[in-house]
């Protein structure tokens, strides 16, 4: 299996514009995890898919933020307006069944917005 | 909320030195994970421990879980420079199928 999959790897953009991260997990997984890691808040959960429906997305930070689950195996996070304290790495993890389940984490989308 | 603290925040040790990081919740908790995010890569699993006192060992790395459920450990014996990186703990509290990440432990090791 290729593992958690995660485009763009990298995403320059100008404040104000949309931005669209992109994950697919891992096949036969059923639980989809949106993080932001930034140095000054560490690793937080902005929302979190049980068999494509959103369970928590309480850690989302602004309506700005919105993510959608359409089928199994395809997930995205948009940003729109972007800010700069948008900047951070966005990590999509999967996981078999729950979330206390071990994770499996994509390589992350750096994104920063100028 | 649930809230995972995790100290040090940093550690620096010489290679064959030991290292210790450690993690409490402000919940009891079912279950605690250990992942290692190494720089500039992403977390990766390494356990998770489900019983009150459990302990695993991973070759030099020993993971604990305390009696009353609400701190654990992890250990690594004599460090090498492949352990550089940061080490998360996570839990998941009683009743919830969600994990809270701790802040995480930077490890660097001097050759």
């Amino acid at each position: 299996d290729a593992g958690v999959i995660q485009s763009p790897r990298h995403e320059v953009t100008e404040m104000g514009q949309e931005v669209t991260l992109r994950c697919k997990p891992i096949s036969g997984h059923n639980s989809l995890f949106w993080y932001r890691q930034t140095m000054m808040r560490g690793l937080e959960l902005l929302i979190y898919f049980n068999n494509n429906v959103p369970i928590d997305d309480s850690g989302m930070p602004e309506d700005r933020f919105s993510a959608k689950m359409p089928n199994a195996s395809f997930s995205t996070l948009k940003i729109q307006p972007s800010e700069p304290r948008d900047s951070a790495v966005y990590f999509c993890a999967s996981s078999l069944y729950r979330a206390s389940y071990e994770q499996y984490f994509g390589p992350g989308t750096r994104l920063t917005v100028t | 909320g649930q809230q995972v603290m995790q100290i040090p925040q940093y550690q620096h040790v010489q290679e064959g030195e030991d290292f210790t990081t450690y993690c409490n919740s402000s919940t009891t908790l079912s279950n605690i994970q250990w992942y290692k995010q190494r720089p500039g890569g992403h977390p990766v699993f390494l356990i998770q421990l489900v019983k009150s006192g459990e302990v695993k060992k991973q070759k030099r790395l020993t993971f604990q879980f305390g009696e009353a459920k609400k701190n654990s450990s992890l250990h690594i014996t004599a460090t090498q420079t492949t352990d550089v990186g940061t080490y998360f703990c996570a839990g998941t509290g009683a009743g919830s199928y969600q994990l809270t990440f701790g802040k995480g432990t930077k490890l660097s090791v001097i050759p």
